[in-house]
């Protein structure tokens, strides 16, 4: 079945990196977008951007340029998030989610904690 | 890009019907038929159950149903059942090629 599994949770520094992983499986990778999702603490969801897993090409929506970074590895079939400089209002579950019309399916989540 | 303004709660009784309403503007919902709505149950990920308008995932039950009416589009759960008490998204397309998400509702079964 088509499933998205994403890395576990994290407990970071301000100013520390983090990267998050989503492996993708029962489909073929390069077919569907990717997109990235944020939910912070008692919040609703808000669209980070989308990377087009055939080209590489990514998306970022406004208020998530400079410090996120979207890739891709097509050998393993898995989509990474990668936040620098990070900062206390970045604690927060990130999603990935498959397809460029319609999100289907989610990963889990990994939640990312910014604490000093 | 703001946010697409979905009431913060609704409530029913087991086997009534709730409807959520998803206001936009002409620049995403009344654009475009790319609205979607998602299932989020406490402590779980987002599930797909409304795309394109009024489109079913198979295995969302016939009870989800959706429309749209010029900015504002609608998500209708009928025979309410005390598991889908969840929180509810609206997504919408819009005309920056970005995706807008509303405020979420929280479904309240009694």
């Amino acid at each position: 079945q088509v499933q998205l599994v994403q890395s576990g949770s994290e407990l970071k520094k301000p100013g520390a990196s983090v990267k998050v992983s989503c492996k993708a499986s029962g489909y073929t990778f390069t077919s569907y977008a990717m997109n990235w999702v944020r939910q912070a603490p008692g919040q609703g969801l808000e669209w980070m951007g989308w990377i087009n897993t055939n080209t590489g090409n990514p998306t970022y929506a406004q208020g998530f340029t400079g410090r996120f970074v979207f890739s891709l590895d097509t050998s393993v079939s898995t989509a990474y998030l990668q936040i620098s400089s990070l900062k206390a209002e970045d604690t927060a579950v990130y999603y990935c989610a498959r397809g460029r019309w319609r999100f289907d399916p989610w990963g889990q989540g990994t939640l990312v904690t910014v604490s000093s | 890009q703001s946010a697409l303004t979905q009431p913060p709660s609704v409530s029913g009784s087991p086997g009534q019907s709730v409807t959520i309403s998803c206001t936009g503007t002409s620049s995403d919902v009344g654009s475009y038929n790319r609205v979607s709505w998602y299932q989020q149950p406490p402590g779980t990920a987002p599930k797909l159950m409304i795309y394109e308008v009024s489109n079913r995932p198979s295995g969302v039950p016939d009870r989800f149903s959706g429309s749209k009416s010029g900015n504002t589009a609608s998500l209708t759960i009928s025979g309410l059942q005390a598991e889908d008490e969840a929180d509810y998204y609206c997504s919408s397309y819009t005309s920056s090629s970005t995706w807008v998400f509303g405020g979420g509702t929280k479904l309240t079964v009694l």
